[in-house]
C-alpha cells in the first residue's frame, strides 16, 4: 500500500515554464488537497478538492490550477512559474473531514524557479 | 478566515528537558490535530482532540484542547533527539479543509 505518492520529487524550473505535479493516493480517499509550505509561514492550502470532477481554491490559489479527473489522481499545474512560487509543495488526502479524518501527506515536491 | 497561532516560533531545549508548544484560534474549534514533521520529512498526524477540556497522552507526549475549545497545547516530557522537528497543530475549516498553524520548531542538544 504505498498511499500518497507525488512525483516529480525535485524541479528546477526557468520563470515562465510550465509544469504539472502529479498526487496520486491508493486509498479510496474523497478529498484531496495541495498545500505549499515556506520556512516560517508553515503549510497553506493552495488548491483541494472534495471529489471526483470538483475543485475549490485555498488559501494561496493565484497561479495555480488544479484538475481531479480521476478520484485517485490531484493534478496541480503552474501555467508561468514565477521565483515567488520557489516552495515545497505537498499532496495529502483524506476520507473526508467532517468525519474528522487525518490527513495522510506525500513525500513532497521540491520546486525551485530561478 | 480562520487564523491559527502557534507559540513559540523556535525552541531549543538540552536534551532531557521539557517542551511545550502552544496553539490559539481565532474562532471556537470543532476538533484540533496535532502534526508531526521531521527535518526533510513530511507531515505525519499525531492526534486529535475534540472533547473541551479532553487531555490524551502517547507516551511522554502530553495534549490538551482548552475548556473554551479556542486553544490547545502539546508538551514533551524529557525531550529525546528523535524528538526534533516541527509541530504543527491544524484545525478543520467547516468541514472542507485543514487550515495549518505556523508550526513550531523544536531542536534537541544531546
Amino acid at each position: 500500500n504505498a498511499g500518497v505518492t507525488q512525483t516529480p520529487k525535485f524541479r528546477v524550473l526557468k520563470t515562465g515554464q510550465s509544469m504539472t505535479l502529479l498526487c496520486a493516493q491508493d486509498m479510496n480517499h474523497e478529498y484531496m488537497y495541495w498545500y505549499r509550505q515556506d520556512p516560517g509561514m508553515g503549510l497553506r492550502l493552495i488548491h483541494y478538492s472534495v471529489g471526483e470532477g470538483t475543485t475549490a481554491k485555498g488559501e494561496v490559489p493565484d497561479g495555480y490550477n488544479v484538475s481531479r479527473l480521476k478520484k485517485q489522481n490531484f493534478l496541480l499545474g503552474l501555467e508561468s512559474a514565477a521565483p515567488s512560487q520557489t516552495s515545497v509543495y505537498f499532496c495529502a488526502s483524506s476520507p473526508l473531514p467532517r468525519g474528522n479524518e487525518k490527513l495522510f501527506f506525500g513525500s513532497g515536491t521540491q520546486l525551485s524557479v530561478l | 478566515g480562520q487564523q491559527v497561532m502557534q507559540i513559540p516560533q523556535y525552541q531549543h531545549v538540552q536534551e532531557g528537558e521539557d517542551f511545550t508548544t502552544y496553539c490559539n484560534s481565532s474562532t471556537t474549534l470543532s476538533n484540533i490535530q496535532w502534526y508531526k514533521q521531521r527535518p526533510g520529512g513530511h507531515p505525519v498526524f499525531l492526534i486529535q482532540l475534540v472533547k473541551s477540556g479532553e487531555v490524551k497522552k502517547q507516551k511522554r507526549l502530553t495534549f490538551q484542547f482548552g475548556e473554551a475549545k479556542k486553544n490547545s497545547s502539546l508538551h514533551i516530557t524529557a525531550t529525546q533527539t528523535t524528538d526534533v522537528g516541527t509541530y504543527f497543530c491544524a484545525e478543520e475549516n467547516y468541514g472542507q479543509n485543514f487550515v495549518f498553524g505556523p508550526g513550531t520548531r523544536l531542536s534537541v542538544l544531546p
